[in-house]
């Protein structure tokens, strides 16, 4: 069964400290894996990973994707207490349509 | 609309209940999916249409759930005689393409169902 596990289930830090946070995966016909930030409700599309070792940067915010050790990890560096929300780590494979979704890693950033 | 909305926001109902809960994607967008979310997990792949076409209904939990897109814009999303085990957010995601996988996906705000 395909399936996305997430770690740390949560994290308290302090500004302007950096995070890792990991998303290893065990998928068929893997195709890509997504990172989103949940606030409230509706989860915001941070990055798409298709190819390893390309790491995307956006801001504070960068993740790269190793697939031949079935994992990405999410960077947030010098953190704010914006940045505090579930990250949701998931993956598309070749042929489906499904979204796997991780349980999410609950960061809180403390002022 | 500037981004996909649903409504409602919050449903209580009474358990043996049925449901409906709209989803209105972001104007144009080709794929549509359903999720249920509980509690401090993640979402969870309910179904997704191309268009009016429902491709894949493999994560509806049981006969009781139903969704539709009849236009191939907005989509209901369906639930006979409720269950406790129902209460959960069901949130929409609409996206662009054609081919699902290789695009981000826009989130609407969720509807919150409590079955008592």
């Amino acid at each position: 069964e395909d399936k996305v596990v997430q770690s740390p289930l949560s994290l308290v830090v302090h500004e302007g400290d950096t995070v890792t946070l990991n998303c290893s995966y065990e998928v068929t016909n893997f195709r890509s894996l997504l990172w989103y930030k949940q606030e409230k409700k509706a989860p915001t599309f941070l990055f798409m990973l298709t190819s390893s070792g390309i790491e995307k940067k956006s801001g504070r915010l960068s993740s790269i994707l190793d697939k031949k050790e079935l994992f990405s990890i999410l960077n947030i560096t010098a953190t704010q207490t914006g940045d505090s929300a579930v990250y949701l780590c998931a993956t598309t494979t070749s042929g489906t349509y499904k979204y796997i979704f991780g349980t999410g890693t609950r960061l809180k950033v403390l002022a | 609309g500037a981004g996909v909305s649903q409504s409602p926001r919050y449903k209580v109902a009474k358990r043996g209940q049925d449901v409906a809960l709209r989803c209105d994607p972001i104007s144009g967008h080709v794929s549509l999916f359903w999720y249920q979310q509980a509690l401090g997990q993640g979402p969870e792949f309910l179904t997704y249409f191309q268009n009016e076409a429902q491709l894949d209904k493999s994560g509806l939990p049981s006969d009781r759930f139903f969704a539709e897109r009849p236009e191939g814009s907005v989509s209901t999303l369906k639930i006979q005689r409720t269950q406790q085990e129902d209460s959960a957010v069901y949130l929409c995601a609409s996206s662009p393409g054609r081919v699902a996988a290789s695009y981000e996906q826009y989130f609407g705000p969720g509807t919150r169902l409590t079955v008592t």
